[in-house]
């Protein structure tokens, strides 16, 4: 059975800091892995999708990593602000379509 | 924004009673997920749907179940509700690219249901 853990489970870091998010996987047969981004009373926003064939993936300030064959994953934040606040999951997809979470990560920037 | 929605967005209900919750998709994507997300357990995938009238079983499957007539439309029926049910439902959608793991979900706002 996949498990998907993240380290820490609690960050606060000063506004302007560059920080990493941690995810490992128990199993390393992923199809992708995908960070999501919630915020308080809201739904999931997707951040970034990795495929098992990729090593990273770029979008504006933010940088996913993964490494398959260690089953771990990182997002990267540069230059951080009060508005990234919010708990950050990551997911891998198995074979079936189905995703399992990580209990995530709660990221506070304080100003 | 992926066009999903739920509905109801909030509810109160009481022990023992049916209760449907709807989730509408504008995108026709393929395949539909419902999940739940309590404190201390993260999400965890209730049922999930790969096409009109096909679904199966996720992690948490007892006393849930769905119903897809349409592609757009996935619903999650308690047929009977207990307090252990308390909890936010999220819905999810996606569509294979073709690639191999090319997909990617998108989740809706949520409904908070609230058992007494």
């Amino acid at each position: 059975k996949q498990e998907v853990t993240q380290i820490p489970a609690a960050l606060s870091v000063p506004e302007g800091e560059n920080l990493v998010l941690n995810c490992s996987f128990t199993d390393s047969a992923i199809y992708n892995l995908q960070w999501f981004r919630q915020d308080p009373g809201k739904g999931l926003t997707s951040l970034l999708l990795i495929q098992s064939s990729q090593r990273e993936q770029t979008s504006g300030r933010l940088n996913a990593s993964l490494d398959k064959s260690s089953g771990r994953s990182t997002l990267y934040i540069a230059a951080s602000q009060p508005g990234d606040s919010a708990t950050y999951l990551c997911a891998v997809r198995g074979s079936n379509y189905k995703l399992t979470f990580g209990k995530g990560t709660l990221l506070t920037v304080n100003p | 924004d992926a066009g999903i929605t739920q509905s109801p967005r909030h509810k109160v209900t009481e022990t023992g009673t049916p209760v449907t919750l709807r989730c509408h998709q504008t995108e026709n994507h393929r395949y539909m997920y419902w999940y739940r997300q309590d404190p201390g357990h993260g999400l965890r995938l209730i049922h999930y749907s790969y096409g009109v009238k096909d679904t199966d079983k996720g992690e948490v499957s007892d006393g849930y179940s769905v119903s897809r007539s349409k592609t757009e439309d996935f619903l999650l029926t308690l047929e009977s509700a207990t307090s252990s049910q308390t909890s936010v439902y999220f819905c999810a959608i996606s569509e294979s690219r073709g690639d191999r793991g090319g997909d990617e979900q998108f989740f809706g706002p949520g409904t908070r249901l609230t058992v007494l």
